[in-house]
């Protein structure tokens, strides 16, 4: 049973650089998110995908951008790492209807130098 | 400020030991969510209280929310050291339509063998 799978499970950058994280589901989910945890701040949302086909904004977007590539996939994109986005990403799904019953993924670790 | 608060931030309990975590919301929710993280894993659902007055047990853990829908509390009797981990409570605030939770800071809880 593998759930939500999330890739790279840690990576390192140099400020300037970007990368891709990607999230797989295989529990036929139709909504699919992206949080961030910072020490202090506590569990924020990027992006969310209410459906396949669309996205929106969460509490934080800013310098990060997503795709919903299918029904099963979200990744999360940072063009131009900076400091500030040193964080675990958490990707998560559930079904329509079902905001507060998340499955979560075990977290991606990105330091940005 | 703030719109969901946990207390304590943290709790060291001794094995075999009752506790009691707890989550206030500054407005009224539509519904409360519990969530556990392992440490350097994701988070795992554990109960969605919706109901004034509500009340839901699994194994030694129950969950209550207040007849206001503004306040919960995790209870755990005798705790073991399985238990130790973050706990964290997401409040839902829109309701039907709702796609987005806000999560409180969390938790922290050990506990010695």
């Amino acid at each position: 049973n593998a759930g939500v799978t999330q890739t790279p499970k840690f990576q390192v950058l140099k400020t300037g650089q970007s990368m891709t994280l990607q999230c797989a589901q295989d529990m036929n989910h139709n909504s699919m998110y992206w949080y961030r945890q910072d020490p202090g701040m506590g569990l924020r949302l990027i992006y969310y995908s209410a459906s396949e086909g669309t996205t929106d904004k969460g509490e934080v977007p800013n310098g990060y951008n997503v795709s919903r590539l299918n029904k099963r996939e979200f990744s999360l994109r940072l063009e131009s790492a900076a400091p500030s986005q040193t964080s675990v990403y958490f990707c998560a799904s559930t079904w329509t209807g079902r905001v507060g019953e998340l499955f979560f993924g075990e977290g991606s670790r990105l330091t940005v130098l | 400020s703030q719109e969901l608060e946990q207390s304590p931030q943290s709790l060291i309990v001794q094995e075999g030991k009752n506790l009691t975590i707890n989550c206030t919301s500054s407005k009224t929710l539509y519904g409360l969510y519990w969530y556990k993280q392992k440490y350097g894993e994701g988070l795992i659902f554990l109960m969605m209280l919706q109901k004034g007055g509500e009340e839901k047990s699994h194994e030694k853990i129950t969950a209550k929310l207040d007849e206001k829908k503004q306040q919960s509390s995790l209870h755990i009797t005798a705790s073991q050291p399985s238990h130790a981990g973050i706990y964290l409570c997401g409040a839902d605030y829109s309701g039907a339509g709702s796609y987005q939770l806000t999560f409180g800071k969390g938790t922290k809880l050990s506990v010695i063998p």
